[in-house]
């Protein structure tokens, strides 16, 4: 079964800096989606960025970018110049996009990440 | 504006008490899908659809009900709410073929069972 684990529960930066969010994921697949939402105190889950793990090239949205590590089943968000508006809870998800599933989305449990002033 | 609705956004209810959450996507999606997220268990999907009249099991279904007769609309029914269903709902759509998989959810519906 696959697995998304985000080992960080809580974490903070200052305004402007830069914070990387960590989320590693086990499966046995080939072809499958990653992506990252954001969940603010508002409670809508957005979606922030996507990955397809036939791609190399790590996916970039503005301030937002991916570390995919497919061998290390790794994939790490990047946040730089941090805002204000960027506090929120960050999750994790995994797609297989295997034949006779339901493509459901599995989900880590999150990472609580504050952005002081 | 490309949305999905659920109704209501909060609900107090007493156990055995039937209740439905609606929800409904303006997107023309095939897919649709019921999550509750509870804290330290994260997002479980209960139940989805990958299109009119075709409804499956998720991971948590029990004493849940679901229904598909429009391609829009996709409620959710329980029929004798117990407090352990007290959670935060999400109702979340897509198109079923291929172009990013892109999930777009509700805004939740906080349920509370006395």
């Amino acid at each position: 079964a696959q697995t998304v684990t985000q080992s960080q529960p809580e974490m903070s930066v200052q305004e402007a800096e830069t914070v990387t969010l960590s989320c590693t994921y086990d499966t046995s697949e080939n072809n499958y989606y990653l992506f990252w939402y954001k969940q603010p105190p508002s409670r809508q889950m957005i979606l922030v960025i996507r990955q397809e793990a036939y791609k190399q090239q790590n996916a970039t949205e503005n301030r937002f970018s991916v570390n995919f590590q497919k061998a290390a089943k790794s994939f790490s968000l990047k946040i730089s110049d941090s805002q204000l508006g960027d506090t929120a809870m960050y999750f994790c998800a995994f797609m297989n996009l295997g034949a006779g599933n339901n493509r459901k989305l599995i989900w880590g449990l999150g990472t609580s990440l504050a952005v002081n002033p | 504006e490309a949305q999905v609705t659920q109704n209501p956004r909060y609900l107090i209810t007493v156990t055995g008490k039937k209740l439905t959450v609606t929800c409904s996507q303006n997107m023309n999606h095939e897919y649709m899908s019921w999550y509750r997220q509870d804290p330290g268990l994260g997002l479980r999907q209960i139940y989805y659809s990958m299109n009119v009249e075709v409804t499956d099991k998720g991971d948590v279904p029990e004493g849940y009900k679901v229904s598909r007769k429009e391609k829009r609309n996709f409620p959710l029914i329980l029929e004798s709410p117990s407090p352990n269903q007290t959670s935060l709902y999400f109702c979340a759509s897509r198109h079923t073929g291929t172009g990013g998989y892109e999930q777009y959810f509700g805004p939740g519906t906080r349920l509370t069972v006395t």
